[in-house]
């Protein structure tokens, strides 16, 4: 069976610092993969998704950046956290339909 | 510009009763998929329905879509404490893949 893993589940980072959150895929191949960010009490925007190795599309400008250095990898960085990058990131794949999302437990970040 | 609406922001029933819960898009769609996220946790699939289908069931979920009025609705049924969580409705708008999601309804069942 498929799953799915993001970490760290939590982070605290201070303004300015780098990010790098991980998020996994197993028991798949050749996924479609999605960063969204959730703002408290608020529905879901897609950052970035990806198609495949070293191929990502930005859906919105930002401070932030994704990878995908490998099949099942998918990487959301920053330089420098801003304290708008605060909120609840959540990694999402689908297989071959491209229909029904499977999401991440989540990571909760707080820039302070 | 946002796809999905979803009408209330917040409902709040008591165990037993119904709980109804309405989505708006804007734009032509293949799909449209209903997801719950109970707080602080990653969003679980509910059930989809497509662009040719006016109802479908799932246990005591039941959800309707009308194209002409580009509208959907979530109806679970004899809800449980369970239940509560935020519900959010998500779109495909012929975005090869993408969905855009609505702000979702915070369901509130109280036992």
């Amino acid at each position: 069976s498929q799953t799915i893993h993001q970490w760290p589940a939590t982070l605290v980072q201070p303004v300015g610092s780098p990010l790098s959150l991980e998020c996994t895929v197993e028991g798949t191949s050749n996924p479609n993969l999605y960063w969204y960010r959730q703002a408290a009490g608020r529905g879901l925007q897609l950052l970035f998704y990806s198609v495949g190795i070293g191929q990502i599309s930005s859906e919105v400008p930002q401070n932030l950046s994704a990878s995908r250095p490998q099949d099942r990898q998918f990487i959301l960085s920053s330089k420098k956290l801003l304290l708008s990058d605060s909120g609840f990131y959540l990694c999402a794949w689908t297989g071959s339909s491209q229909e029904t999302q499977y999401f991440g437990p989540g990571t909760r970040l707080l820039v302070l | 510009s946002q796809q999905g609406e979803e009408d209330p922001q917040a409902l709040s029933i008591q165990e037993g009763e119904n709980a109804t819960m309405n989505c708006s898009y804007k734009t032509s769609i293949n799909n449209l998929q209903w997801y719950r996220q109970n707080s602080g946790r990653g969003l679980v699939h509910l059930i989809l329905i497509r662009s040719n289908e006016r109802e479908k069931h799932s246990g005591r979920l039941r959800v309707t879509l009308d194209t002409s009025k580009k509208s959907s609705s979530l109806l679970i049924t004899a809800s449980r404490a369970a239940d509560t969580a935020s519900y959010f409705c998500a779109t495909d708008g012929n975005q090869g893949g993408k969905l855009i999601f609505g702000q979702g309804t915070e369901l509130s069942v109280k036992p």
